[in-house]
C-alpha cells in the first residue's frame, strides 16, 4: 500500500513568490496533519483536518499560510507570499485515529 | 502550554553500547509514543504506550510509560549503527486529537 505521498519533494523559490505545497493521505484515515520542522524548533504541528474539516489551526504562523482539504485524498499547504524564514520541511501526516500517525517523506523548501 | 522534554538532546555512542532516553512533560497524557526519522525521511512511528507502567519491548527496544502517564524512556540494548537517528516522543492530551511532539534526541551510533 502506498504511504502519505507528498510533491514537490524540493521546492526552492524567491522570496516574495507563492508556494503550494500538495499531499494525498493513506486511504481510509480521516485525519490529515501539518506539520513544519526546523532544527531551532523542532516539529510544529500547523493545521489538522478530521473529515476535511478543519480543526485546529492554531499552529498557523500568520494569514500568509492557509491550507484547504476539497476532498479526503487531496490536501494543500499554500504560503503566499513566501519569505526566506519559511525556509523548512513540511511533513504532512494521515491517521485513522489522530493520535498514531503516519508521515510522508516530507518536502524540503528554501525561500531565498 | 503542554511540552515534552526529551534528554539527552545528543548522544553519540559507540556500536554495542546500551542507552536510554527519557521523555518529561508536567501534563498527564493518554497515550505516548516514540517515532524515529532517518535524515530525509519522515518520522515513522516505532511504538504506543498507554497505560501507566507499561513496558513494551521492540527487538532490542524497550519502552517505557510512567505510572504517572507524565513521562516515559526508550532503552536501547546493543546499539548499532542503523540505530542512528532522531528520536521523538510525543504525547496524547487527553480530549483532543493532536499530538504534541518532543524536543528530540539525535542519536549517532558510530561502527
Amino acid at each position: 500500500d502506498a504511504g502519505v505521498i507528498q510533491s514537490p519533494r524540493h521546492e526552492v523559490t524567491e522570496m516574495g513568490q507563492e508556494v503550494t505545497l500538495r499531499c494525498k493521505p493513506i486511504s481510509g484515515h480521516d485525519y490529515l496533519f501539518w506539520y513544519r520542522q526546523t532544527m531551532m524548533r523542532g516539529l510544529e504541528l500547523l493545521i489538522y483536518f478530521n473529515n476535511n474539516v478543519p480543526i485546529d489551526d492554531s499552529g498557523m504562523p500568520e494569514d500568509r499560510f492557509s491550507a484547504k482539504m476539497p476532498n479526503a485524498s487531496f490536501s494543500t499547504l499554500k504560503i503566499q507570499p513566501s519569505e526566506p524564514r519559511d525556509s523548512a520541511v513540511y511533513f504532512c501526516a494521515s491517521s485513522p485515529t489522530g493520535h498514531e500517525q503516519f508521515f510522508g517523506p516530507g518536502t524540503r523548501l528554501t525561500v531565498l | 502550554t503542554q511540552l515534552l522534554e526529551q534528554s539527552p538532546q545528543f548522544l553519540s555512542i559507540q556500536e554495542g553500547e546500551n542507552l536510554t532516553v527519557y521523555c518529561n512533560s508536567s501534563s498527564v497524557f493518554s497515550s505516548l509514543q516514540w517515532y524515529r526519522q532517518e535524515p530525509g525521511e519522515g518520522p515513522v512511528l516505532l511504538v504506543t504506550v498507554v497505560t501507566g507502567g507499561e513496558v513494551k519491548k521492540l527487538k532490542r527496544l524497550t519502552f517505557q510509560f510512567g505510572d504517572a502517564r507524565k513521562d516515559s524512556s526508550l532503552h536501547i540494548t546493543a546499539a548499532q549503527p542503523g540505530d542512528t537517528g532522531l528520536y521523538l516522543c510525543a504525547g496524547a492530551p487527553w480530549n483532543t486529537d493532536k499530538l504534541i511532539f518532543g524536543t528530540g534526541t539525535r542519536l549517532q551510533v558510530f561502527p
